[in-house]
């Protein structure tokens, strides 16, 4: 089945220590997006790639960064996580940007910081 | 600034019917989404509306009125199993998924 994955689901580290999350996909969609979930609230969008092209929303902290090697892999990396960014990390896919196409979600990796 | 309303939750009864409002002021709209959310999982995609009127798909339906800024989810014979939060998402102007905090709902036996 066509799919979005999402490596490790559940990830601690310790304060400022440096992690890396990673989601796959085998729907081969061109736009790979990453959210940050907080208890009972809304997904809040971090970035985007358009194949490529890397599109970081205004208000995404320096202390997120992203990766696109090719069209089936995107990493997460907070270079030092605070106690704040303890949250569920969302990937999701969708077919094109600029049109009306359904996002389609990983699992999510709960992120714990201690 | 652009905003999704809907209420943080709601209870029902199993076998029920509940409806789950969502109203929204957003530039531009291309189109509002439901997603489904079980505690700790990730969003599945429930249903699509770009245009007025209802969408039916099996047991959840899903309405929209464009000129009022509203939807709304229709959940019938409830399951425990739809005991979950349900996010209501509108695509705007710039095709950027604008999130609603969802609605939790609880099923009652």
């Amino acid at each position: 089945d066509a799919m979005v994955i999402q490596n490790p689901r559940y990830q601690v580290t310790q304060f400022g220590k440096p992690v890396t999350l990673s989601c796959s996909q085998t729907l081969n969609h061109n736009v790979m997006y990453w959210y940050q979930q907080k208890s009972s609230q809304a997904p809040k969008l971090l970035f985007h790639y358009y194949d490529k092209d890397f599109n970081n929303e205004a208000d995404t902290p320096d202390n997120f960064q992203s990766r696109r090697p090719n069209t089936s892999f995107c990493f997460l990396d907070i270079r030092s996580p605070g106690l704040g960014d303890a949250a569920m990390y969302l990937c999701a896919t969708s077919g094109r940007t600029g049109e009306t196409d359904t996002q389609y979600f990983g699992p999510g990796t709960r992120l714990t910081v201690l | 600034g652009q905003n999704i309303d809907q209420p943080t939750e709601m209870t029902a009864t199993e076998g029920a019917i509940v409806q789950i409002n969502c109203t929204y002021q957003t530039s531009g709209f291309n189109g509002l989404f439901w997603y489904q959310q079980h505690a700790g999982e990730a969003p599945t995609f429930l249903s699509y509306n770009v245009l007025d009127g209802l969408e039916e798909k099996g047991r959840f339906s899903s309405f929209l009125s464009r000129s009022k800024g509203y939807s709304y989810l229709l959940l019938k014979e409830l399951q425990m199993k739809d005991s979950a939060s349900y996010l209501c998402a509108v695509m705007d102007s710039n095709y950027q998924l604008i999130w609603g905090a969802g609605t939790k709902l609880i099923i009652k036996p």
